[in-house]
């Protein structure tokens, strides 16, 4: 497709379960973000890969959350015993130089922990 | 932590009349980059501007950066209904020893109404 796909676009969970998020890059685009988002708050960064970098774990708050990304574009974001506090949108972005060109954001995936 | 922050944090304004908002940022830079998010979902991607740069104009954005102030704004002229959104600043901090971290930190956005 044209843009960076998320799926689901919105997921709701209760709390204790695990919940796996999607995000299809843009083909060719070697940079791929995750980025949460609570209510009426600027983008907190989660996780940031790079081709076959090692990936820029530094944003994920605890080690209940984890992704991958198999062979260089499809990445899956795992948040494992969902507490409530994990309720935020979950963006997505994927760039092919973002020092020259910035971001394309998928549309997100809005989770709710009940 | 948070590294540009916008100023105001909500703007309400007439269809016609201009919107002025404003970042500003703690740390050198390599570029600073201007997002556009409708109804809390995806952001779109309006301007870049570099660090050795200090203005740039698309269609009826104008961005100005000054790297002493470590500030930038963000000028819609002729605003419509249509610019209603949250608009947020995002830096792509400049780490010396590392080469740079080509990770966007972003402020917390300004909510612009546009009112007919």
């Amino acid at each position: 497709g044209a843009g960076v796909s998320q799926s689901p676009s919105n997921k709701v969970t209760e709390k204790g379960k695990d919940v796996e998020l999607r995000c299809d890059p843009i083909s060719g685009h070697t940079a791929l973000y995750w980025y949460r988002q609570s209510l009426g708050q600027g983008l907190e960064f989660l996780i940031y890969f790079q081709g076959n970098s090692a990936p820029d774990k530094s944003g994920l708050p605890s080690d209940r959350f984890s992704a991958e990304r198999t062979g260089g574009s499809v990445s899956t974001l795992t948040i494992q015993r969902t507490q409530q506090e994990d309720s935020a949108v979950y963006l997505c972005a994927s760039s092919f130089s973002p020092r020259n060109y910035g971001y394309t954001f998928g549309s997100g995936t809005r989770l709710t922990v009940v | 932590s948070q590294q540009g922050e916008e100023d105001p944090q909500a703007l309400s304004i007439q269809e016609g009349e201009n919107a002025t908002m404003n970042c500003s940022y703690k740390t050198s830079i390599n570029n600073l980059q201007w997002y556009r998010q409708n109804s809390g979902r995806g952001l779109v991607h309006l301007i870049l501007i570099r660090s050795n740069e200090r203005e740039k104009h698309s269609g009826r954005l104008r961005v100005t950066l000054d790297t002493s102030k470590k500030s930038s704004s963000l000028l819609i002229t002729a605003s419509r209904a249509a610019d209603t959104a949250s608009y947020f600043c995002a830096t792509d901090t400049l780490h010396i020893t590392q080469g740079g971290s080509e990770k966007l930190v972003f402020g917390k956005g300004t909510k612009l109404t546009v009112n007919p």
